[in-house]
């Protein structure tokens, strides 16, 4: 159980270019899901709280013009990143918060690898 | 303001070695949840354990341990009977309970295991 799901893994794009990144909670509900950026070899850093049928909470620093998030129902969240520079490379990660059971943990689904060229 | 903190940023041990994972949090609250994820060089963050702030009982699981210690502020995680399976950067993280429903995990920087054949 608590799987959730990235959909690209890996996507090359120009610069310039609007990319979409989807993540999915597949056996649960998620009414939050988060939004992380990962540069290599750091540590993942928190962009955005997505919460289902409300507007996202974006991290300080984070231009939310720039990473449009969309939170439509309880299985799935998107990132979009908007008129994507090299400097928006990075590895994005999802993470849905499971309430249910003993837990109440974050899962976090396999990433996202964005290179802008 | 909460931080963790993860001083060791590379170790490396032959197999079957006992290691362990140093981590020290900071945090205002008294009520928190403190957790371990490994994320293997395919990108996925997968739990490991959630412990909250109440419950100081150290844990076991199979090769995997824990020691919680609200003395120091640590929670440790020590590997027993290494395998080159276990390479991998491990992160630990804290969240507050100041925001019910929508805690906001902080990572610290990650520790590299590699595991020696």
């Amino acid at each position: 159980g608590a799987v959730v799901s990235q959909h690209p893994s890996r996507v090359i794009c120009k610069s310039g270019t609007s990319v979409k990144i989807e993540c999915r909670s597949l056996d649960f509900q998620a009414t939050t899901m988060f939004w992380y950026r990962q540069f290599p070899k750091k540590s993942l850093m928190l962009m955005a709280t997505s919460n289902e049928g409300s507007k996202a909470t974006y991290e300080q620093g984070v231009e939310k013009d720039k990473f449009l998030i969309n939170h439509a129902s309880l299985t799935l969240s998107t990132l979009t990143v908007t008129s994507a520079h090299p400097e928006d490379s990075s590895f994005y990660i999802c993470s849905a918060r499971d309430p249910t059971g003993y837990t109440d943990t974050q899962y976090f689904g396999p990433g996202t690898r964005l290179t802008v060229l | 303001a909460q931080k963790v903190t993860q001083a060791q940023t590379e170790i490396s041990v032959v197999e079957k070695e006992d290691v362990t994972l140093d981590c020290v949090y900071e945090t205002r609250d008294t009520t928190y949840y403190l957790f371990w994820y490994k994320q293997p060089p395919s990108g996925e963050l997968v739990f490991l354990i959630r412990r909250n702030s109440f419950d100081e009982q150290n844990e076991i699981s199979g090769r995997y341990s824990w020691n919680f210690q609200k003395s120091t502020s640590s929670f440790n995680f020590t590997i027993t009977a290494s395998q080159v399976v276990d390479s991998a950067v491990y992160f630990c993280a804290l969240s507050e309970d100041e925001n019910f429903g929508n805690e906001k995990l902080t990572f610290g920087t990650g520790t590299r295991l590699t595991i020696i054949p």
